[in-house]
């Protein structure tokens, strides 16, 4: 499984576009790259995911350069309930077999006033 | 899309004591599951998957063990306590049958806190 690094802790304030960047050096041909969010004392919810170049849906977009070794969760306007925990995953797609699903530490951003 | 429910959501229990955590989902068929434990701002360390009924795989060494008696119904439990068994521990599913090209995302129930005393 490819390992994922991404920054400890962010800050940012309210109304100002967040990103945060992933490295995955490893990745294989058939990895997808998902990002899901994680409030206190609540379980992980998917955000978004990708193969390459950018994603886009109603919360996020996530942009993903031709190598595919590191990817970019953009997060617009961030208001104080984006308070989360932020975790990057590759995996392999379903059909090349089991997925097991290992999470980083992940990114810890706070949103201030 | 799948629904996970996971009990208690707070436990607190003596040292020693047995343990027995039960995780079921609604909403699809033959799904992979998992148990993950969070300790206090860390992250998820995922401790057992399972890709059928009676498939267990573990992930690190430790004081506890799953079980799969039926397709949608996965649970982790001890013999006896430690107090570094305390923390969050986390249901997760994905649904194993994700179409070409894709990777279908993971669902996780609301968890139980574990406190050990």
């Amino acid at each position: 499984l490819a390992k994922t690094t991404q920054p400890i802790s962010m800050d940012s304030y309210e109304g100002q576009e967040v990103n945060i960047t992933c490295s995955h050096n490893n990745i294989a041909t058939n990895d997808y790259i998902t990002w899901y969010q994680q409030f206190p004392s609540q379980g992980p919810r998917f955000i978004i995911q990708g193969y390459k170049t950018k994603v886009t849906n109603e919360v996020a977009s996530l942009f993903i350069p031709a190598d595919r070794k590191s990817s970019t969760l953009s997060l617009p306007r961030v208001s104080l309930s984006d308070t989360a925990v932020y975790y990057c995953l590759v995996a392999p797609a379903e059909n090349t077999g089991f997925q097991k699903l290992v999470f980083g530490t992940g990114t810890r951003l706070l949103v201030s006033p | 899309s799948q629904t996970i429910h996971q009990w208690p959501a707070t436990l607190v229990q003596p040292v020693g004591s047995p343990l027995s955590l039960e995780c079921t989902v609604e909403g699809t068929s033959n799904p992979n599951l998992y148990w993950y434990r969070q300790a206090a701002g860390r992250g998820l360390q995922l401790l057992f998957y399972s890709v059928g009924i009676g498939q267990i795989s573990s992930e690190v060494p430790q004081n506890l063990s799953a079980s799969r008696p039926q397709d949608r119904q996965f649970i982790l439990s001890s013999k006896k306590l430690l107090l570094s068994d305390s923390g969050f521990y986390l249901c997760a599913c994905s649904s194993g049958t994700g179409s070409f090209h894709m990777n279908t995302e993971a669902f996780f129930g609301q968890g139980t806190r574990l406190t050990v005393v």
